[in-house]
């Protein structure tokens, strides 16, 4: 069975800070990796996602991941984060032709103005 | 955004009656899901289906039953609501499997 941690439960950091999120899973084969993003009140959005290929991932925003294999962790990163990043962040895993994901817990990151 | 909606968006219930959410999408992918959201747990898997007529089971499906008869709707049913099943509800769509897209929510109350 697959399954996600994510280690982070509430972050708070005040503006143009950097932020890193952790995510780590445990699948035993093939998987495709996602963050998610859930902005107040609104539904999860695509945030970023790896496939194969170059490990280290850029998304919308800003923020990037990196897929470090022999870790199992897919962590999450913005170098300066703003006011408008405040949400809840999910790391998903899939596992190859699955057909469904895992979700972790979440993390929710304030950002202080 | 994917051409997804659920209705209702809001429903408030009592205990004991059942309860039946509609997902619509107009993307004409192969895979829709339903999930609850609560605090502290993240994303639930409660049922899915890879296609028409096929559903399977997630990991809080007790309580919950689904049906698929058509590639658009994916319907969740709560045969007799409980305290419990409050919660917000969200479907998803995915075309491959992979990456998924969310509608936009419910909101359901049991009191």
């Amino acid at each position: 069975a697959q399954s996600v941690s994510q280690h982070n439960h509430h972050v708070i950091l005040s503006e143009a800070a950097s932020l890193e999120l952790g995510c780590n899973y445990s699948y035993g084969g093939t998987v495709n990796l996602f963050w998610y993003v859930q902005y107040p009140g609104q539904h999860l959005q695509l945030l970023l996602k790896y496939f194969s290929g170059d490990p280290l991932v850029k998304g919308i925003k800003g923020f990037e991941a990196e897929f470090i294999k022999s870790k199992f962790s897919f962590n999450l990163r913005k170098p300066s984060v703003q006011w408008s990043d405040t949400a809840e962040y999910f790391c998903a895993v899939n596992g190859l032709n699955a057909g469904k994901s895992t979700f972790g817990d979440g993390t929710t990151l304030t950002v202080k103005p | 955004d994917a051409g997804i909606t659920q209705s209702p968006r809001h429903k408030v219930t009592e205990t004991g009656t059942p309860v039946t959410l509609r997902c619509h999408q107009t993307e004409n992918h192969r895979y829709m899901y339903w999930y609850r959201q609560d605090p502290g747990h993240g994303l639930r898997l409660i049922h899915y289906s890879y296609g028409v007529k096929d559903t399977d089971k997630g990991e809080v499906s007790d309580g919950y039953s689904v049906s698929r008869s058509k590639t658009e709707d994916f319907l969740l049913t709560l045969e007799s609501a409980t305290s419990s099943q409050t919660s917000v509800y969200f479907c998803a769509i995915s075309d491959r499997g992979e990456t998924q897209y969310f509608g936009p929510g419910t909101r359901l109350l049991v009191l």
